[in-house]
């Protein structure tokens, strides 16, 4: 298993301005997962992060509205960039552990644009 | 591509009764399949895996690659099962989840 960590925990940003979201590991894991969730509906994966390699990205999401970083194999951040209210969501770090690669969640970011 | 299909939104039952929350999916090889769940205020978690064939809080979930199901059940709901319930499936060779919408399980007391 996998304990994560996130930062922060909730956030209100006004309109343009930039929020990084951060992800720590307690163990060295392979694949970090960045997720935005809407309260009470499904998981829409915005991005694969592996350390060493560039963030794979999901349809529909760019690296310069959601630059990724993966300085190693504990931690990864999520940008989100020029923020609109439409960027209000849940933001949700993951890892894949386990010997089936099951997931592992963080508490999650709220995020309210204003 | 792959689909993971839960074909309800919601679903209410009464605690003491049975409750089946429904996962489908479409994959051509062999899948893995998972059920993850999310308790209010608390962080989506691992449930079960269709590998371990195991029961968990009293949930079962059985593969049935006839019908292309891992439908999860449980033969008497507690309210404490009230949460969000997520089906989700790995192809194999890639730990890439693809995850259902989700289903609110309701249990009134």
């Amino acid at each position: 298993s996998a304990v994560i960590s996130q930062k922060p925990s909730r956030d209100i940003c006004q309109r343009g301005t930039s929020l990084t979201i951060q992800c720590q590991v307690d163990s060295q894991v392979t694949m970090m997962f960045w997720y935005r969730q809407q309260p009470g509906q499904s998981l829409t994966l915005i991005a694969t992060a592996n350390q060493g390699s560039e963030a794979t990205y999901e349809s529909g999401f760019v690296i310069d509205k959601f630059p990724i970083s993966r300085p190693n194999l504990t931690f990864s951040t999520l940008t989100v960039s020029n923020m609109s209210p439409e960027d209000s969501s849940i933001y949700l770090c993951s890892v894949g552990a386990g010997d089936r690669y099951e997931q592992y969640f963080g508490p999650g970011t709220r995020l309210t644009v204003t | 591509a792959q689909r993971v299909t839960q074909p309800e939104k919601l679903l209410s039952v009464f605690k003491g009764a049975p409750v089946e929350l429904k996962c489908n999916y479409s994959y051509s090889g062999s899948p893995e399949l998972f059920w993850y769940v999310q308790y209010s205020r608390q962080r989506l978690q691992l449930l079960l895996r269709h590998i371990s064939r195991e029961s968990i809080k009293g949930f079962t979930a059985d593969l049935n690659k006839g019908e292309t199901s891992f439908h999860l059940k449980k033969p008497f709901a507690q309210e404490e099962d009230s949460a969000m319930y997520y089906c989700a499936l790995q192809s194999g060779g890639s730990y890439i989840p693809t995850f259902g919408r989700g289903t609110s399980l309701i249990v009134h007391p």
